[in-house]
C-alpha cells in the first residue's frame, strides 16, 4: 500500500518568514495530493490540493509543488502569520480509491 | 447544525463497557468515514461507507463495529476496548470518493479507555 513520509515533524519560523513542509510517497499510481491544516483542538480542514497533471498550484500565500518523477510534493507558506500556527498533514491517494494515506504531520509554530 | 457533528465530544470508558460514537453530516454527501488520530501517528482510516454500503475496512479489530443506517448518520460501536484504543476518533464525509475530493471532518470524539 501507499506510504507517505512527512518532514519536518516540527518547524518554528519568525513571523513574516516562509515555511516549507515536504512529503514523499511510495505509490507511483497516486495522483491526488491534498494538504490539511489542524489548529489546536479543532478539526482538520483542507487548505490546498494538487493533482498529478499539474506541477504547482497557488492560493494567495500558500503554494504546493509536485515532482512526480521523484515522488515528492511540498507545501510552501509565505509571509507567515501567527494564525498559520497549526499541524499540517499531507496525504496521497489514487483515483477511484477511498484510501487517503496521511503523513504524520508537521507542527508549525509562527513566532510573533 | 451545519457540517459534520460528532457526539459525544469526550468519552471515558472501562475495558468491559459498551458505548457508541455518533456522527451526523448535514452536507448532503454520499460517503462517510471513521478515522483514528493518535499522538505521533498518521491519521488512520478505519471504515468507509458509500451510499450506506461499507467499501473499506482497514483490518480494524472486531471490538470496533461501524453502522451506517442512512447517508447522513454513522455510528461506531465500541466493545471491550483496550487502553491503546484511547485516541481522537474523527468522522468525515465527502461528496466524491475521499481519495479525490475534500474530506469534511467533525470535531472528533476524544476516547479514553481505562
Amino acid at each position: 500500500g501507499e506510504n507517505v513520509e512527512q518532514h519536518p515533524s516540527t518547524l518554528s519560523v519568525q513571523e513574516g518568514d516562509s515555511a516549507v513542509i515536504k512529503c514523499t510517497y511510495s505509490d507511483s499510481a497516486s495522483n491526488y495530493f491534498p494538504w490539511y491544516k489542524q489548529e489546536l483542538g479543532k478539526r482538520p480542514q483542507l487548505i490546498i490540493d494538487i493533482r498529478s497533471n499539474v506541477g504547482e498550484k497557488k492560493d494567495q500565500r500558500i503554494a504546493v509543488t509536485l515532482n512526480k518523477t521523484a515522488k515528492h510534493f511540498s507545501l510552501h507558506i509565505t509571509e507567515t502569520q501567527p494564525e498559520d500556527s497549526a499541524v499540517y498533514f499531507c496525504a496521497a491517494s489514487r483515483a477511484g480509491s477511498y484510501q487517503l494515506t496521511f503523513g504524520k504531520g508537521t507542527k508549525l509554530s509562527v513566532i510573533p | 447544525e451545519t457540517g459534520v457533528t460528532q457526539t459525544p465530544r469526550h468519552l471515558v470508558m472501562g475495558m468491559t463497557n459498551k458505548k457508541s460514537l455518533k456522527c451526523e453530516q448535514h452536507l448532503g454527501h454520499n460517503a462517510m468515514y471513521w478515522y483514528k488520530q493518535s499522538a505521533k501517528k498518521p491519521l488512520e482510516l478505519m471504515f468507509v461507507y458509500s451510499l450506506e454500503e461499507r467499501v473499506e475496512n482497514n483490518s480494524v479489530p472486531s471490538r470496533f463495529s461501524p453502522e451506517c443506517p442512512n447517508s447522513s448518520h454513522l455510528f461506531l460501536h465500541l466493545h471491550t476496548l483496550q487502553p491503546e484504543d484511547s485516541a481522537l476518533y474523527l468522522c468525515a464525509s465527502s461528496q466524491a470518493r475521499g481519495g479525490t475530493g475534500e474530506l469534511f471532518f467533525g470535531e472528533g470524539s476524544r476516547l479514553t479507555v481505562l
